[in-house]
């Protein structure tokens, strides 16, 4: 257990909707990542926060955003869902924003029907 | 753009047969290279992270090394138990400290 804490751990919706996909860091943990991983891409960096500040951004299309709240636990808001966006979704915390150790949640299987 | 090449893509070894799986990496400055284990359906699970050329990190059985091109993960006698996906991934030292991830080699350790 990594102390990294996901919900919900399954998601199946509709096209066109929008979810929102919760992530608790570790204790002391200051920075949350997010991932997304599907099969055919494997694992890509969405977005980092660090202490409530965003502070990189990857490969996150505009219909995706996140924000991470003064408790320091993080939110993924994926709006306008297609059948492409179906994947797991990690969120992972270090200590600093320096990307050091991360440490991994159990992931949201996101299912679009 | 940094880059992150694993091979080989599958890897099926006899329990005790020891192997390599390579990480090659391309980075406008090399922060840090992070070997990771991820078993289906589960989130990866940090093993490593090794800082500049030459250096060396041991944990049980596995063992991971770092050039100034690539890094290998030296898997000694495995178990079944050390099956599961490796991947591993580097962050740059810009100030964009974004993590890239390689595909991962599927490891079958076989009884």
């Amino acid at each position: 257990d990594s102390g990294v804490t996901q919900t919900p751990k399954h998601l199946i919706t509709a096209t066109g909707q929008r979810v929102t996909l919760r992530c608790s860091p570790r204790s002391g943990d200051l920075s949350v990542y997010w991932y997304q991983q599907s099969l055919d891409q494997g694992l890509q960096f969405l977005i980092q926060y660090y202490n409530g500040e965003e502070r990189a951004k990857g490969n996150i299309l505009e219909r995706f955003s996140a924000q991470q709240f003064p408790d320091l636990h993080s939110e993924l808001n994926l709006s306008s869902l297609e059948l492409g966006d179906s994947a797991l979704y990690f969120c992972a915390s270090s200590e600093t924003g320096a990307s050091y150790e991360q440490y991994f949640g159990p992931g949201t299987r996101l299912t679009v029907t | 753009e940094d880059q992150v090449t694993q091979s080989p893509e599958a890897l099926r070894l006899q329990e005790g047969e020891s192997s390599s799986l390579n990480c090659s990496y391309t980075v406008s400055g090399l922060r840090g290279l992070f070997w990771y284990r991820q078993d289906p359906g589960k989130g990866p699970e940090f093993l490593f992270t090794l800082y500049s050329a030459g250096e060396e990190k041991e944990k049980e059985r596995l063992k991971a090394t770092l050039t100034k091109k690539e890094s290998f993960l030296h898997i000694t006698a495995p178990k079944p138990e050390d099956s599961a996906t490796y991947l591993c991934a580097v962050s740059n030292s810009g100030g964009y400290q974004k993590v890239t991830f390689g595909t991962g080699t599927k490891l079958q350790v076989i009884p």
